[in-house]
């Protein structure tokens, strides 16, 4: 199993961006994926599930700025990111159903 | 949503020594705690599923137990290589949570 993070950044606070999670390994459109975040030397902080039929879920924090989504044919979760918040800065996970296998992370900084 | 608090933020302790971190939640959340190892710049790594099953390549020194609100992970004998930082996942219900974290120094 393999998870790839791509498409981090420097954004100005109010933009948007993309994230990618190409996987490999697995059967990716049999099972939900997850986002998780980490601001700079601070804890964990779950953000978003995708279920195997699209369902979705979102933590308080980002609900109606973040939409994950998953492209099977392509075996790619996403996370779009728009209205970011300096408080958005962190490394993004993408994670497996069960978190157990998670991606190397990507950096996001918002800042002006 | 589910509140999980992690115990101690900080941790020292020795080689071979056996060390305790615990996690209390805010409601009962019917042993679905896992257990993580973070080192400097890695992703997480899962050891402990569903309070009490070791992840498959995780040495057996680490353990898992409690049930209802109280959940406990255990360092046996403690290993250069298991210093790091330590968090506690629920995944009995959306939002899931996170502890805040323990890290454990070498004494």
């Amino acid at each position: 199993v393999q998870l790839v993070e791509s498409g981090g950044g420097l954004v100005q606070p109010g933009k948007s961006l993309k994230l990618s999670c190409s996987a490999s390994g697995f059967t990716f459109s049999s099972y939900g994926m997850h986002w998780i975040r980490q601001a700079p030397g601070k804890g964990l902080d779950w953000v978003a599930y995708i279920s195997s039929s699209s369902g979705t879920v979102y933590a308080d924090a980002v609900k109606g700025r973040f939409t994950i989504s998953r492209d099977n044919a392509k075996n790619t979760l996403y996370l779009q990111l728009n209205s970011l918040k300096s408080e958005d800065t962190a490394i993004y996970y993408c994670a497996s159903e069960a978190t157990d296998y998670w991606g190397q992370g990507v950096m996001v900084t918002v800042s002006s | 949503d589910i509140q999980m608090t992690q115990s101690p933020s900080f941790l020292s302790a020795s080689v071979g020594d056996r060390v305790t971190i615990n996690c209390k939640a805010s409601q009962n959340i019917n042993k679905y705690l896992n257990w993580y190892q973070q080192k400097l710049g890695e992703a997480p790594k899962r050891l402990i599923y569903n309070t009490n099953n070791l992840q498959t390549g995780i040495p057996s020194r680490f353990s898992g137990s409690g049930s209802g609100t109280d959940y406990t992970l255990t360092i046996s004998s403690l290993q250069p290589e298991d210093f790091a930082t330590y968090f506690c996942l629920q995944h009995n219900s959306f939002p899931f949570t996170f502890g805040s974290g323990t890290k454990l120094e070498i004494k």
